[in-house]
């Protein structure tokens, strides 16, 4: 019983490098949430869906891209990694927005 | 600005007390709320919700008091045990509404003493 995967777990980027990281859930779960846990803070909301094809902001958008193709999937873009983004990202899913799964996180740094 | 606020950044209990973890919100939206507990190197998990048609909500040794007047809600673990030594999460969220966002508290790290 998968739930909720994050890939990869660690990645350390340059720079202005860009990646995606990845997030797929085996619940057919309709909602879909990209948090980052900066070290000491709370879990921020960058971006939600609510299903298929529907993406909204949420408190930290900015440097960030997502994409909702299929129910199982929500990748989260970062396109020119600034040392800001250094986080730690969690995804999480849910049947509606009463309840969150969460995945075991990625821990990104932007050197 | 902080919709969802933890004000205690940390609380420390003898093992066996009462902790009680409280959490403050502005949007009056918000309609439900849930706690969520972390372990270092893990993703939170679900521990406890509350719509804001009631008052209490209770699960085992968690009970969840919501103070809608007041917009506070706390989450009372008795007897505490050192295995809920951990950092717990206040979220809210505008169900009623079908918005989409789940909003969370900076959190409180908890430490049970034996």
């Amino acid at each position: 019983n998968a739930g909720v995967t994050q890939t990869p777990k660690f990645r350390i980027l340059k720079i202005g490098q860009s990646m995606t990281l990845q997030c797929a859930q085996d619940m057919n779960h309709n909602y879909m949430y990209w948090y980052r846990q900066d070290p000491g803070m709370g879990l921020k909301l960058i971006y939600y869906s609510v299903g298929a094809g529907i993406t909204d902001k949420g408190e930290v958008p900015n440097g960030y891209n997502v994409s909702r193709s299929t129910t199982e999937d929500f990748p989260l873009r970062l396109e020119l990694a600034a040392p800001s983004q250094t986080s730690v990202y969690f995804c999480a899913s849910g049947k509606a927005v009463t309840e969150a799964f969460f995945g075991q996180g990625t821990r990104l740094t932007v050197v | 600005d902080q919709q969802v606020k933890q004000n205690s950044p940390s609380l420390s209990v003898q093992e066996g007390r009462i902790s009680i973890l409280n959490c403050d919100y502005t949007n009056s939206m918000f309609d439900y709320f849930l706690w969520y507990k972390k372990y270092p190197a893990e993703g939170p998990t679900f521990l406890i919700s509350i719509s804001s048609i009631k008052d209490k909500n209770e699960d085992g040794r968690f009970t969840v008091f919501l103070n809608k007047s007041a917009k506070h809600l706390s989450l009372h673990i008795v007897p505490s045990q050192p295995g809920d030594s951990a950092v717990y999460f206040c979220a809210a969220s505008n169900y009623g509404g079908s918005q989409g966002n789940l909003i969370f508290g900076k959190g409180t790290k908890l430490s049970v003493k034996p």
